[in-house]
Protein backbone atom coordinates (compact mmCIF):
# COMPACT_ATOMS: atom_id res chain seq x y z
CA UNK A 1 0.00 0.00 0.00
CA UNK A 2 1.75 2.99 -0.96
CA UNK A 3 -0.37 5.79 0.86
CA UNK A 4 -1.89 7.27 -2.59
CA UNK A 5 -5.25 6.03 -3.93
CA UNK A 6 -6.73 6.96 -7.00
CA UNK A 7 -10.32 6.45 -8.37
CA UNK A 8 -11.88 4.43 -10.26
CA UNK A 9 -9.01 1.69 -11.48
CA UNK A 10 -10.81 1.57 -14.70
CA UNK A 11 -12.47 4.41 -16.90
CA UNK A 12 -14.23 3.72 -20.41
CA UNK A 13 -15.88 7.15 -21.37
CA UNK A 14 -17.27 7.85 -24.86
CA UNK A 15 -15.83 11.14 -26.69
CA UNK A 16 -18.63 13.49 -25.69
CA UNK A 17 -18.56 12.14 -21.92
CA UNK A 18 -17.15 14.47 -19.02
CA UNK A 19 -15.69 12.34 -16.20
CA UNK A 20 -13.20 13.05 -13.35
CA UNK A 21 -10.14 10.95 -11.90
CA UNK A 22 -9.73 11.51 -8.23
CA UNK A 23 -6.71 11.22 -6.70
CA UNK A 24 -5.80 11.29 -2.58
CA UNK A 25 -2.56 10.80 -1.04
CA UNK A 26 -1.70 10.11 3.15
CA UNK A 27 1.70 11.06 3.59
CA UNK A 28 1.72 14.43 4.54
CA UNK A 29 3.13 15.50 1.31
CA UNK A 30 3.08 19.06 -0.21
CA UNK A 31 3.45 18.33 -3.76
CA UNK A 32 1.33 16.33 -5.92
CA UNK A 33 1.30 15.35 -9.80
CA UNK A 34 -0.45 13.89 -12.67
CA UNK A 35 1.19 11.68 -15.40
CA UNK A 36 0.20 9.84 -18.49
CA UNK A 37 1.70 6.80 -19.85
CA UNK A 38 0.62 5.16 -22.90
CA UNK A 39 2.25 1.97 -24.42
CA UNK A 40 6.02 2.42 -25.22
CA UNK A 41 6.55 6.51 -24.07
CA UNK A 42 8.08 7.30 -20.47
CA UNK A 43 5.81 8.90 -17.93
CA UNK A 44 4.87 11.96 -19.40
CA UNK A 45 4.82 14.61 -16.47
CA UNK A 46 0.99 16.77 -17.11
CA UNK A 47 0.56 19.14 -14.17
CA UNK A 48 2.36 19.49 -10.82
CA UNK A 49 0.56 21.26 -7.94
CA UNK A 50 2.88 22.78 -4.57
CA UNK A 51 0.84 23.81 -1.69
CA UNK A 52 -2.30 23.97 -3.88
CA UNK A 53 -0.79 26.39 -6.50
CA UNK A 54 -0.53 24.67 -9.93
CA UNK A 55 3.13 25.01 -10.61
CA UNK A 56 3.69 23.49 -14.10
CA UNK A 57 1.40 22.82 -16.80
CA UNK A 58 3.37 20.82 -19.27
CA UNK A 59 1.60 22.07 -22.74
CA UNK A 60 -1.21 19.49 -21.45
CA UNK A 61 -3.96 20.24 -23.85
CA UNK A 62 -7.46 21.72 -22.05
CA UNK A 63 -9.49 19.08 -22.60
CA UNK A 64 -7.69 17.90 -19.60
CA UNK A 65 -8.54 20.15 -16.37
CA UNK A 66 -6.30 19.55 -12.92
CA UNK A 67 -8.18 20.77 -9.86
CA UNK A 68 -6.43 20.63 -6.26
CA UNK A 69 -8.43 21.77 -3.04
CA UNK A 70 -6.10 20.94 -0.83
CA UNK A 71 -2.66 19.03 -0.30
CA UNK A 72 -4.15 16.02 0.06
CA UNK A 73 -6.64 15.87 -2.94
CA UNK A 74 -6.07 16.10 -6.54
CA UNK A 75 -8.82 15.71 -9.67
CA UNK A 76 -8.45 15.25 -13.42
CA UNK A 77 -11.55 16.29 -15.12
CA UNK A 78 -11.74 15.25 -18.50
CA UNK A 79 -14.43 16.24 -21.17
CA UNK A 80 -14.46 16.02 -24.66
CA UNK A 81 -11.32 13.55 -24.54
CA UNK A 82 -9.91 11.43 -28.28
CA UNK A 83 -9.63 7.89 -28.79
CA UNK A 84 -5.41 9.01 -28.08
CA UNK A 85 -5.99 9.53 -25.14
CA UNK A 86 -6.44 6.72 -23.96
CA UNK A 87 -3.57 5.64 -21.15
CA UNK A 88 -2.55 4.73 -18.16
CA UNK A 89 -3.17 8.11 -15.79
CA UNK A 90 -1.02 8.07 -12.33
CA UNK A 91 -1.00 10.57 -9.58
CA UNK A 92 1.96 11.02 -7.59
CA UNK A 93 3.41 12.68 -4.22
CA UNK A 94 6.45 14.39 -2.39
CA UNK A 95 7.64 16.50 -0.70
CA UNK A 96 9.22 19.44 -2.43
CA UNK A 97 11.19 22.13 -1.82
CA UNK A 98 12.41 25.15 -4.07
CA UNK A 99 11.84 23.28 -7.25
CA UNK A 100 13.54 19.69 -6.21
CA UNK A 101 11.97 16.71 -5.29
CA UNK A 102 12.84 15.41 -1.96
CA UNK A 103 13.24 11.81 -1.69
CA UNK A 104 11.02 9.71 -3.73
CA UNK A 105 7.70 10.13 -5.69
CA UNK A 106 4.93 7.86 -4.23
CA UNK A 107 2.70 6.86 -6.65
CA UNK A 108 -1.08 5.63 -7.03
CA UNK A 109 -2.22 2.80 -9.10
CA UNK A 110 -3.02 4.38 -11.59
CA UNK A 111 -6.69 4.75 -13.62
CA UNK A 112 -6.53 2.99 -16.88
CA UNK A 113 -8.19 5.51 -19.36
CA UNK A 114 -10.04 3.72 -22.84
CA UNK A 115 -11.60 6.70 -24.59
CA UNK A 116 -14.32 4.98 -27.80
CA UNK B 1 19.42 14.28 -27.58
CA UNK B 2 16.58 12.78 -25.55
CA UNK B 3 16.69 13.98 -22.14
CA UNK B 4 16.78 10.46 -20.41
CA UNK B 5 17.88 7.54 -22.47
CA UNK B 6 17.97 4.00 -21.92
CA UNK B 7 19.01 0.73 -23.38
CA UNK B 8 16.38 -0.75 -25.18
CA UNK B 9 16.08 -3.68 -24.05
CA UNK B 10 14.77 -6.14 -23.58
CA UNK B 11 16.88 -8.28 -21.40
CA UNK B 12 16.05 -12.10 -20.97
CA UNK B 13 18.58 -13.42 -18.38
CA UNK B 14 18.72 -16.53 -16.61
CA UNK B 15 18.55 -16.48 -12.66
CA UNK B 16 21.50 -16.08 -11.20
CA UNK B 17 23.25 -13.94 -13.85
CA UNK B 18 24.49 -10.18 -13.18
CA UNK B 19 22.95 -8.07 -15.33
CA UNK B 20 24.02 -3.97 -15.74
CA UNK B 21 21.26 -1.03 -16.83
CA UNK B 22 22.74 2.20 -18.75
CA UNK B 23 21.29 5.26 -19.00
CA UNK B 24 22.44 9.02 -19.94
CA UNK B 25 20.95 12.48 -19.53
CA UNK B 26 21.55 15.43 -21.40
CA UNK B 27 20.93 18.26 -18.66
CA UNK B 28 24.54 18.75 -17.09
CA UNK B 29 22.28 20.75 -14.05
CA UNK B 30 20.58 17.57 -13.34
CA UNK B 31 21.05 16.57 -9.79
CA UNK B 32 19.27 13.85 -8.12
CA UNK B 33 19.08 10.62 -9.47
CA UNK B 34 16.76 7.31 -9.32
CA UNK B 35 15.97 4.11 -10.75
CA UNK B 36 12.54 3.33 -9.83
CA UNK B 37 10.68 -0.04 -11.07
CA UNK B 38 7.86 -0.84 -12.39
CA UNK B 39 5.84 -4.20 -12.68
CA UNK B 40 3.47 -5.11 -15.55
CA UNK B 41 0.15 -3.03 -15.07
CA UNK B 42 1.62 -1.59 -11.87
CA UNK B 43 2.68 1.52 -10.19
CA UNK B 44 6.20 2.60 -10.60
CA UNK B 45 8.39 2.29 -7.51
CA UNK B 46 11.35 3.60 -5.98
CA UNK B 47 14.29 1.02 -5.71
CA UNK B 48 17.16 3.20 -5.27
CA UNK B 49 18.44 7.11 -5.44
CA UNK B 50 21.95 6.90 -7.43
CA UNK B 51 24.82 9.14 -5.26
CA UNK B 52 27.74 10.52 -6.55
CA UNK B 53 29.67 8.08 -4.96
CA UNK B 54 28.04 5.04 -5.72
CA UNK B 55 25.66 2.97 -3.79
CA UNK B 56 25.12 -0.65 -3.16
CA UNK B 57 21.76 -2.01 -1.81
CA UNK B 58 22.06 -5.62 -1.39
CA UNK B 59 22.63 -7.38 -4.92
CA UNK B 60 21.83 -3.84 -6.28
CA UNK B 61 24.40 -1.37 -7.49
CA UNK B 62 23.99 2.29 -8.90
CA UNK B 63 26.82 4.37 -10.55
CA UNK B 64 26.54 8.09 -11.07
CA UNK B 65 29.17 9.67 -13.55
CA UNK B 66 28.44 12.83 -14.03
CA UNK B 67 31.27 14.19 -16.25
CA UNK B 68 30.01 11.49 -18.66
CA UNK B 69 26.49 12.25 -17.51
CA UNK B 70 25.86 8.44 -17.17
CA UNK B 71 24.14 6.55 -14.66
CA UNK B 72 24.15 2.05 -14.26
CA UNK B 73 22.58 -0.01 -12.11
CA UNK B 74 23.95 -2.94 -11.81
CA UNK B 75 22.06 -6.55 -10.84
CA UNK B 76 23.71 -9.61 -9.43
CA UNK B 77 22.69 -12.98 -8.79
CA UNK B 78 19.12 -12.04 -10.73
CA UNK B 79 16.29 -13.43 -9.20
CA UNK B 80 13.15 -14.14 -10.87
CA UNK B 81 11.06 -11.47 -8.77
CA UNK B 82 13.66 -9.09 -10.58
CA UNK B 83 11.42 -9.16 -13.55
CA UNK B 84 9.99 -5.86 -14.53
CA UNK B 85 10.87 -2.46 -16.02
CA UNK B 86 13.48 -0.77 -14.97
CA UNK B 87 13.14 3.29 -15.57
CA UNK B 88 15.78 5.42 -15.31
CA UNK B 89 14.81 9.16 -13.53
CA UNK B 90 16.70 12.50 -13.22
CA UNK B 91 15.40 15.33 -11.72
CA UNK B 92 16.58 18.64 -12.70
CA UNK B 93 15.78 20.60 -10.01
CA UNK B 94 16.54 24.75 -9.17
CA UNK B 95 13.89 27.04 -10.14
CA UNK B 96 10.70 26.26 -10.16
CA UNK B 97 11.62 22.40 -11.96
CA UNK B 98 9.54 19.96 -9.89
CA UNK B 99 10.39 17.99 -13.08
CA UNK B 100 11.10 14.09 -12.46
CA UNK B 101 12.29 13.09 -16.37
CA UNK B 102 11.45 9.22 -17.27
CA UNK B 103 13.25 7.36 -19.32
CA UNK B 104 11.24 4.86 -21.47
CA UNK B 105 12.43 2.43 -19.00
CA UNK B 106 14.16 -1.21 -19.98
CA UNK B 107 12.24 -4.56 -19.86
CA UNK B 108 14.31 -7.34 -17.81
CA UNK B 109 12.75 -11.37 -17.30
CA UNK B 110 15.03 -13.12 -15.48
CA UNK B 111 13.88 -16.85 -16.37
CA UNK B 112 14.11 -20.53 -14.58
Amino acid sequence: ETGVTQTPRHLVMGMTNKKSLKCEQHLGHNAMYWYKQSAKKPLELMFVYNFKEQTENNSVPSRFSPECPNSSHLFLHLHTLQPEDSALYLCASSQALAGVVLGEQYFGPGTRLTVT
Amino acid sequence: RKEVEQDPGPFNVPEGATVAFNCTYSNSASQSFFWYRQDCRKEPKLLMSVYSSGNEDGRFTAQLNRASQYISLLIRDSKLSDSATYLCVVNIGGGSNYKLTFGKGTLLTVNP
